[in-house]
């Protein structure tokens, strides 16, 4: 069965520091792999999006970054945090061509 | 994707059925609706999808209109479990990629 995997759960870090926040996926092969956000009390926001090894489409220009350097291996990134940057991220991964999506558990980032 | 509306906010007392409803006047003939809730604190989960006909599940069922204009998420029996934000979204196809919504926060009374 397939799985997905994001950790830490939980992090904290200051200002201007950087970020990698990592996400992979088992029991599926070239899967599509999305990062999500959700800052407190809002919706959930499309952040980047990979189709395949090395393709990242950005849906908000901000200073996060992601890449896909395995097929089943997503990776958040930031050089410089900003305190807007805190919120619930979440990875998630679906099949080509529709179909449900299946959601991690999510890192709970606080920026201070 | 095409645009899906659905109130902020509905309450509904424990053990009893659950109307959500969800406006997508703009649909296209191949956009499926799927559904999807968000508990406290965790990732959101799939919970249903229909292209025409009404389908059903072990966590719900989905009531599509005969336009398609509208769906409802009916949940049979509600618990206390069930309270979440549920979104009713329709997944574009161009890279696959889903658009969530502010969505329905449910609260159930005990």
């Amino acid at each position: 069965s397939q799985t997905i995997h994001q950790w830490p759960a939980t992090l904290v870090q200051p200002v201007g520091s950087p970020l990698s926040l990592e996400c992979t996926v088992e029991g599926t092969s070239n899967p599509n792999l999305y990062w999500y956000r959700q800052a407190a009390g809002r919706g959930l926001q499309l952040l980047f999006y990979s189709v395949g090894i090395g393709q990242i489409s950005s849906e908000v220009p901000q200073n996060l970054s992601a890449s896909r350097p395995q097929d089943r291996q997503f990776i958040l990134s930031s050089k410089k945090l900003l305190l807007s940057d805190s919120g619930f991220y979440l990875c998630a991964w679906s099949v080509h061509g529709g179909g449900g999506y299946t959601f991690g558990s999510g890192t709970r980032l606080t920026v201070v | 994707d095409a645009k899906t509306t659905q109130p902020n906010s509905m309450e509904s007392n424990e053990e009893e059925p659950v109307h959500l409803p969800c406006n997508h006047s703009t649909i296209s003939g191949t956009d499926y609706i799927h559904w999807y809730r968000q508990l406290p604190s965790q990732g959101p989960e799939y919970v249903i999808h229909g292209l025409t006909s009404n389908v059903n599940n072990r966590m719900a069922s989905l009531a599509i209109a005969e336009d398609r204009k509208s769906s409802t998420l009916i949940l049979h029996r509600a618990t206390l479990r069930d309270a979440a934000v549920y979104y009713c979204i329709l997944p574009t196809w161009d890279g696959d990629k889903i658009i969530f919504g502010k969505g329905t926060r449910l609260h159930i009374l005990p």
